[in-house]
């Protein structure tokens, strides 16, 4: 099992710009999550899904869309970057039995000027 | 308001020596507590899971203790080797919804020096 996979790894951004950061997770888990972690700060929760089309906000969705049309990908869009939005994004992924025990993919550091 | 706050926030230690790492939480409803490590440039990894009941477990050299009378839990990592240098953050899971979402403290970074 490859586990959870990210891509890109770095990504450098012009102020308005968009992208698309690339999830996914090999595992069969139904929740998936994206998370930004910030110097001095810890993860913060930007959007989430229980299963294929079912998506909701965390706590900073703010700037971002997400999808799930399959259970395996879950990307995060960024719809006109920000320097706010510079940040190290992790997306992770759980199983409806173990829904605390979370699986964390690589991490994509974004830096937007 | 659901908080959880570790101390300290960045420790330097003797490769060999003992170190604690302290979690103070205020989520409530608690049902489990998550210690995980982060090494530097990749994503969090579960060590431990402390559940309502559990007051200590140990998982090699690292032992995790839990009271949830005083709502703290510690990690104590005994024997420090140069590849526990990470940063340890406590995870508590909440129930919202349908969804179990959970609340990240800030991490104590440690460094193990030879």
């Amino acid at each position: 099992n490859a586990g959870v996979t990210q891509t890109p790894k770095f990504q450098v951004l012009k102020t308005g710009q968009s992208m698309t950061l690339q999830c996914a997770q090999d595992m069969n888990h139904e929740y998936m999550s994206w998370y930004r972690q910030d110097p001095g700060m810890g993860l913060r929760l930007i959007h989430y899904s229980v299963g294929a089309g079912i998506t909701d906000q965390g706590e900073v969705p703010n700037g971002y869309n997400v999808s799930r049309s399959t259970t395996e990908d879950f990307p995060l869009r960024l719809l006109s970057a920000a320097p706010s939005q510079t940040s190290v994004y992790f997306c992770a992924s759980s199983g409806r039995d173990r829904p605390g025990e979370q699986y964390f993919g690589p991490g994509t550091r974004l830096t937007v000027t | 308001k659901n908080q959880v706050e570790q101390s300290p926030q960045s420790l330097i230690i003797l490769e060999g020596k003992n170190c604690t790492l302290q979690c103070n939480y205020t989520v409530s409803p608690f049902s489990n507590l998550r210690w995980y490590k982060q090494d530097t440039g990749r994503g969090p990894v579960s060590l431990t899971i402390m559940t309502f009941s559990e007051n200590t477990k140990s998982n090699r050299r690292y032992t995790a203790t839990l009271d949830a009378d005083t709502k703290q839990s510690s990690l104590h990592i005994t024997a420090s080797q140069l590849s526990d240098s990470a940063s340890y953050i406590c995870v508590i899971p909440r129930r919202s919804g349908g969804y179990q979402k959970v609340t990240f403290g800030t991490g104590t970074k440690l460094q193990v020096i030879p």
